[in-house]
């Protein structure tokens, strides 16, 4: 039930724009963001709540279609500090599951000045 | 301010070995968590404690994988008679709200382990 991340990689020029979905089989409860450099612990970037609305946070925003069980986050005019790994972490909701989160394989994201 | 800390970061160890991770939480959360995390893959959900009561250890892949919080702060993950397989970074994460509640994890920087 691990959620499939799309693209695997992408290479953009500074400014570019980007768009990682996340998708998921099994019925959603929140969708958790995080980019992680190198060798770096996970960062935080934003939940998404079922029933919630989209967020944003400066040119970074997601939505979450609780229809499709998918999860998109856009990186808008890109900057080099953008680059690193983007990880969808999905929550089925405690009861029953495991309590952590269920990472996908995550998204290589390659910024070029 | 303080965020998770994970000691040591890197640790090598010789098959069959014993070895002992540790994780500071971020002071006040409930909610401690330990993942696993192969080169060029996710974080996979290891263990969780609410403060000292260890609620879920459904991903611990076998019995030489120990957890404790003894007393709801500090936590450790004890791995004995390594093996190869076992290579890969082990990350700490705490939240602040207990089971039930959707909340950020706040992951530490992590220990890199390496079995030989």
């Amino acid at each position: 039930q691990q959620p499939v991340q799309s693209p695997q990689a992408v290479i953009l020029r500074e400014g570019e724009d980007a768009v990682i979905n996340c998708s998921s089989s099994k019925a959603l409860y929140s969708v958790h963001w995080y980019r992680q450099k190198h060798g770096e612990a996970p960062v935080f970037l934003m939940i998404l709540l079922k029933g919630g609305e989209q967020k944003g946070h400066e040119k970074i925003s997601a939505s979450f279609n609780e229809k499709k069980q998918q999860s998109s986050l856009y990186l808008t005019a890109s900057q080099l500090s953008y680059s690193g790994t983007y990880f969808c972490g999905t929550e089925f909701g405690w009861v029953g599951g495991a309590d952590g989160l269920t990472f996908g394989k995550g998204t290589h994201l390659i910024i070029q000045p | 301010g303080a965020g998770v800390s994970q000691s040591p970061r890197y640790k090598v160890a010789k098959r069959g070995q014993d070895v002992a991770l540790r994780c500071d939480p971020i002071s006040g959360h409930v909610s401690l968590f330990w993942y696993q995390q192969a080169l060029g893959q996710g974080p996979e959900f290891l263990t969780y404690f609410q403060n000292e009561a260890q609620l879920d250890k459904s991903g611990l892949p076998s019995d030489r994988f120990f957890a404790e919080r003894p007393e709801g702060s500090v936590s450790t993950l004890k791995i004995q008679r390594t093996q190869q397989e076992d290579s890969a970074v082990y990350l700490c994460a705490s939240s602040h709200q207990g089971r039930g509640w959707t909340d950020t994890q706040y992951f530490g920087p992590g220990t890199r382990l390496t079995v030989l």
